[in-house]
């Protein structure tokens, strides 16, 4: 079963706007992470955050974690053309194995 | 991309044949893992691999086969293909387990099975 469900499952937004996409999860986990995949392509690692965190950044990204809620989002900021892709959370509740979602479709128009 | 190649890239089978799908690593990663992707599922785990010749099932493991002999190779089986196979597969690697470590994500291989 998927224990990570993004929202919304699409995004449209204009260069230089921010995007921001939600991701909830089912059970207690003990890291959260968030993947890009563009068309046709692997997945790439972009962050992960630990359950005894709340927030972090790298770069352009933000994402959040609210364990209470069993909810993350993920906030990519003055967007370009080049974050037009998929996007994934990845819930991990044990050490082995991570449960993803069906993602996040970001268009970003110039 | 970190050092994982995926084989064959694209292969087009028939139903009820054997299929063989070869992940092979550079990076001496101890952990390895099999993902099918589907429009509208996200990644789903096949199997996984936590060391040579340790492997475990994932959610998705009906039909399917794995095998690791060496640290760099983890081969996926699909012993008699059928067309609910016809999917596009990743390997995964992972220096430990995830509760410290990303995984990194080999190109992929578009399989259909006619």
């Amino acid at each position: 079963s998927q224990q990570g469900e993004e929202d919304p499952q699409a995004l449209s937004i204009q260069e230089g706007e921010n995007a921001t996409m939600n991701c909830s999860y089912k059970t207690s986990i003990n890291n959260l992470q968030w993947y890009r995949q563009n068309s046709g392509r692997g997945l790439v690692h972009l962050i992960l955050i630990r359950s005894n965190e709340r927030e972090k950044h790298s770069g352009r990204l933000r994402v959040t974690l609210d364990t209470s809620k069993k909810s993350s989002s993920l906030l990519i900021t003055a967007s370009r053309a080049a974050d037009t892709a998929s996007y994934f959370c990845a819930a991990s509740s044990n050490d082995y194995k991570l449960s993803f979602g069906a993602g996040t479709t970001v268009t970003v128009r110039a | 991309d970190a050092g994982i190649t995926q084989s064959p890239r694209h292969k087009v089978t028939e139903t009820g044949t054997p299929v063989t799908l070869r992940c092979h690593q550079t990076e001496n990663h101890r952990y390895m893992y099999w993902y099918r992707q589907d429009p509208g599922h996200g990644l789903r785990l096949i199997h996984y691999s936590y060391g040579v010749k340790d492997t475990d099932k994932g959610e998705v493991s009906d039909g399917y086969s794995v095998s690791r002999s060496k640290t760099e190779d983890f081969l996926l089986t699909l012993e008699s293909a059928t067309s609910s196979q016809t999917s596009v597969y990743f390997c995964a690697i992972s220096e430990s387990g995830t509760g410290f470590y990303e995984q990194y994500f080999g190109p992929g291989t578009r399989l259909t099975v006619t």
